[in-house]
């Protein structure tokens, strides 16, 4: 089956860029997304992007996609202390039915 | 806001007791899904409902049943609860099934079971 790996921690000053990295097994990945999830609350979609691209920039969000490694990452530019978090990376796989999230990386952002 | 929404928020039951879970999903959406998340733990798929009918079920056995109503909310229902059920139920609307990129989730209803 599908294997969704990611870091748990990271750690970063307030102002800094955030890496946040995702590794697959799926090669046939339709779609792929970052959520955002807080404390006791839901998930947040921040961005997705379709496989056939390799980048793509949503303000201060920047997702890079590189296929060969099976490597999708979300960078975090000017990070604040609102951004700390846990962030899912998630693959929507070819049957296109559902997704398969990794375990999550715990994000706290330091003053 | 993504316009999913879910009921009850929380909720406590026994073991061998059964729940039911709702879910409102967002306007124009005709697809949901349903994802258990353990604490600590990335959401696992449990099932998905298109126009009324079950296309895509993941790992969970028969008790964790489901049905998606003509106005396309949903409900997931689970018989013969066990301790390893307490979890954060999530609810996720999409448009048309198996296609398209946006997927929302409502904020969950978080079941311990004692």
């Amino acid at each position: 089956g599908e294997d969704v790996e990611q870091s748990l921690f990271l750690s970063v000053r307030e102002g800094d860029s955030s890496v946040i990295n995702c590794t697959y097994t799926d090669s046939s990945s339709t779609y792929l997304y970052w959520y955002k999830q807080e404390p006791g609350a839901g998930l947040q979609l921040l961005t997705y992007i379709f496989s056939n691209m390799d980048m793509k920039q949503d303000q201060r969000l920047t997702v890079l996609l590189n296929k060969k490694d099976k490597h999708l990452s979300l960078r975090i530019a000017d990070t604040q202390t609102g951004d700390s978090a846990i962030y899912f990376c998630a693959l929507r796989g070819a049957a296109g039915n559902k997704l398969t999230f990794g375990g999550g990386t715990r994000v706290l952002v330091k003053p | 806001e993504t316009g999913v929404t879910q009921s009850p928020t929380h909720l406590i039951k026994t073991r061998g007791q059964q729940v039911t879970l709702r879910c409102s999903s967002q306007s124009g959406h005709n697809t949901v899904s349903w994802y258990q998340q353990a604490l600590g733990q990335g959401p696992q798929f449990i099932f998905q409902y298109y126009r009324e009918e079950e296309n895509g079920r993941g790992n969970f056995p028969p008790r964790f049943s489901g049905l998606q109503f003509p106005n396309y909310s949903s409900e997931l229902n689970v018989n013969a609860l066990e301790l390893d059920d307490s979890a954060l139920y999530l609810c996720a609307s999409s448009l048309d099934g198996r296609a398209g990129g946006e997927l929302f989730f409502g904020e969950g209803s978080r079941l311990t079971v004692l």
